[in-house]
């Protein structure tokens, strides 16, 4: 069973410019979660889809950030503008359905310069 | 504020040292409880949960986790660390009562010297 994938695994971009993060979740998994870490610190929630819905998005830092998940199956997390504080670890996790147990992907680490 | 603290940060042991890493956390009432462990390289993985049952669980790779509701603890235990465990250990909090999110602590990184 392949696991959670995240693209790309390195992103380095100038302020300002505009970032795509891709997640493609365990296949069958309805919760899809974003998390980020900035350097240090602990890891934080952002948001959380159920199939193609955004259940929580209490953790979204501002309106730069939009998180989208077409049809419920992978989702793309966008940043526009970056700015410095933007740079750290962007996790993805998925979940089956009534399960608390999240699989994490590899990471997509941002910088911004 | 509601939090989970890991007041270990950084950790150096010897091979078949004993570990024990502790976390607290701050929500009341009824929560999941996780620790995630990130090898070099790799990505998070979990290492061990608990739900409800036994306070004592265990988890992959010999570790064992207590849970203390008095206390508001769920610390790692692993009573003979390896080379192989060097690794930064995160525990997990979910307060079930409304969300499915996981909220972490600041984790502690572990360095195993043969």
């Amino acid at each position: 069973e392949a696991g959670v994938t995240q693209f790309p695994s390195h992103s380095v971009i100038e302020k300002g410019q505009t970032v795509t993060l891709r997640c493609d979740p365990i296949s069958g998994h309805d919760n899809l979660y974003w998390y980020r870490r900035v350097m240090g610190k602990e890891i934080k929630f952002l948001l959380h889809f159920v199939k193609e819905s955004k259940q929580d998005e209490s953790g979204m830092p501002n309106n730069r950030f939009l998180a989208e998940r077409t049809g419920g199956t992978y989702s793309t997390l966008k940043v526009q503008p970056a700015e410095l504080e933007d740079s750290g670890v962007y996790f993805c996790a998925s979940s089956p359905a009534l399960s608390y147990e999240q699989y994490f992907g590899p990471g997509t680490r941002l910088t911004v310069t | 504020a509601q939090s989970v603290s890991q007041h270990n940060h950084h950790v150096i042991l010897s091979e078949a040292a004993s570990l024990e890493l502790g976390c607290n956390y701050s929500y009341g009432g009824t929560v999941n409880l996780f620790w995630y462990v990130q090898y070099p390289g790799q990505h998070l993985q979990l290492l061990l949960k608990y739900f409800s049952g036994d306070p004592l669980v265990k988890g992959i790779k010999g570790f064992e986790a207590e849970f203390i509701k008095s206390k508001f603890s769920f610390n790692l235990r692993k009573p003979s660390v390896q080379w192989s465990d060097t690794a930064e250990y995160f525990c997990a909090v979910n307060p079930s009562y409304n969300t499915d999110k996981l909220i972490f602590g600041t984790g502690t990184r572990l360095q195993v010297f043969p």
